[in-house]
């Protein structure tokens, strides 16, 4: 089973506007961290924003928040007041604890390419 | 200025031929790591160090081997038995292998097989 998922190869947000990329998740450790990151078309990874499994509030970074929900076991990316800058594609990935054999590798989704729009 | 540096940006190798990419930091990190990206997929672990002279297998270490000798420094050896090298290669480095430390990333490398 895969244990990041992002159903959502590609998304359109025209510029100012709010958009939300997916993310899902499949773990049995109870401590665990989320991590969403930036690739745009030079390749470097950009780090945008982290999860703790057991943080009570969302996690927000400036134009970037995290809606946490950890029944559902999703992590959602939303972007607020889309730029043209933001078009790259972005990642979720995810280190598990000791319990289950994480140890510091993160694991990481598919990608979702996001394209702003004039 | 602290980050991580990897060369060279492009590399091209021939039938039967290892070669090394370079990953360099200067930001005092502990830990180091290597991933492989294919077209259109994310990331997966090569290798990682969480400590000088001491490095652990990833997920598709195969084909790959790595040493650790100074801090700074975590060299990625492609050997001839990686039959299908072509990818891009990402260094990360983060202060140490606790599960909220941030991984940041070089520049990267593309290997092509000439």
């Amino acid at each position: 089973a895969q244990k990041i998922t992002q159903t959502q190869p590609g998304m359109f947000v025209q510029e100012k506007e709010a958009v939300t990329l997916d993310c899902t998740y499949d773990t049995s450790d109870q401590s665990y961290g989320l991590f969403w990151y930036k690739q745009p078309s030079s390749g470097e990874m950009i780090f945008l924003i982290y999860q703790g499994s057991y943080d009570e509030q969302n996690a927000t970074e400036g134009r970037y928040s995290l809606n946490f929900q950890k029944a559902r076991k999703s992590a959602n990316l939303v972007i607020s007041a889309s730029q043209l800058g933001d078009s790259a594609m972005y990642f979720c990935a995810m280190r598990e604890g000791r319990l289950t054999g994480g140890g510091n590798k993160l694991t990481f989704g598919t990608g979702t390419q996001l394209k702003v729009e004039l | 200025d602290g980050g991580i540096t990897q060369s060279p940006k492009y590399l091209f190798r021939k039938e039967g031929q290892n070669v090394t990419l370079s990953c360099e930091q200067n930001l005092n990190h502990d830990a180091m790591y290597w991933y492989r990206q294919d077209p259109g997929q994310g990331l997966r672990l090569i290798y990682y160090s969480q400590i000088v002279n001491d490095f652990q297998k990833g997920d598709i270490a195969e084909g790959y081997s790595v040493s650790r000798e100074k801090k700074e420094s975590f060299p990625l050896t492609v050997t001839s038995a990686q039959k299908n090298p072509t990818a891009f290669y990402l260094c990360a480095s983060s202060i140490s292998g606790g599960l909220r430390e941030t991984q940041y990333f070089g520049p990267g490398t593309r290997l092509l097989v000439l």
